[in-house]
């Protein structure tokens, strides 16, 4: 366990449907990042948070929508998503966005969009 | 977006033998270079940052070093171990983290 923890696991989906993306954790870090890795695709990043405000949006489609209550919890809310969302998302966090720290990655959620 | 390359995308080696490699990335605005190991539905695990050229890190037997003016830094595992077998990252830090595709290894028993 890294102390950062994605859930579910594995979530199955269809185009119509909405569903929720969780992270959590309780590190004490202040930054919290969603990536997308696709098959033999580098990690993507797309949405980064420091201290509970969006800092970075790298140009990800609107059927994404994350939100960030507190430093602590990350959530990715999808709806109307398309078959090559199918993905694995994963959540990492970092003391702060300063390139000082690396991160501490989540096991992630295997998205299957049918 | 930038490159980051790593070779080879993967690899098979036999237990007890050694084995290494590479990531290559731009060698302007260079900050750090992280490593990280990623088994099979868990989550990637940092093993080294490194950031001065000429930089050596060794965990066990797992060791990384750093060339920056070139551009690549290189991994190399002593006597592989079937444990080992896992996808190794690396990441270049520059204004923000650039991840490479990993390079996947299996030791076979």
């Amino acid at each position: 366990e890294t102390g950062v923890t994605q859930t579910p696991r594995h979530l199955v989906m269809g185009m119509t449907n909405k569903k929720s993306l969780k992270c959590e954790q309780h590190l004490g870090h202040n930054a919290m990042y969603w990536y997308k890795q696709s098959a033999k695709k580098p990690l993507e990043l797309m949405f980064v948070y420091n201290f509970k405000e969006q800092t970075e949006n790298n140009s990800v489609p609107s059927r994404f929508s994350p939100e960030c209550p507190n430093s602590s919890h990350l959530f990715l809310h999808l709806h109307t998503l398309q078959p090559e969302d199918s993905a694995l998302y994963l959540c990492a966090s970092s003391p702060k966005t300063s390139r000082d720290y690396g991160y501490t990655f989540g096991s992630g959620t295997r998205l299957t969009v049918v | 977006i930038l490159n980051v390359e790593q070779s080879p995308q993967s690899l098979h080696v036999q237990e007890g033998d050694s084995t290494n490699f590479t990531c290559s990335f731009p060698s302007s605005n260079f900050y750090a270079l992280h490593w990280y190991r990623w088994e099979t539905a868990k989550s990637p695990e940092a093993l080294f940052v490194m950031t001065l050229n000429g930089d050596e890190k060794k965990k066990g037997r797992i060791s990384a070093t750093l060339n920056t003016k070139e551009g690549y830094s290189y991994l190399y595992i002593k006597g592989s171990q079937p444990e080992d077998s896992a996808t190794y990252l690396c990441a270049f830090n520059g204004n923000q983290f650039y991840f490479g595709t990993g390079t996947s290894l299996t030791v076979i028993p």
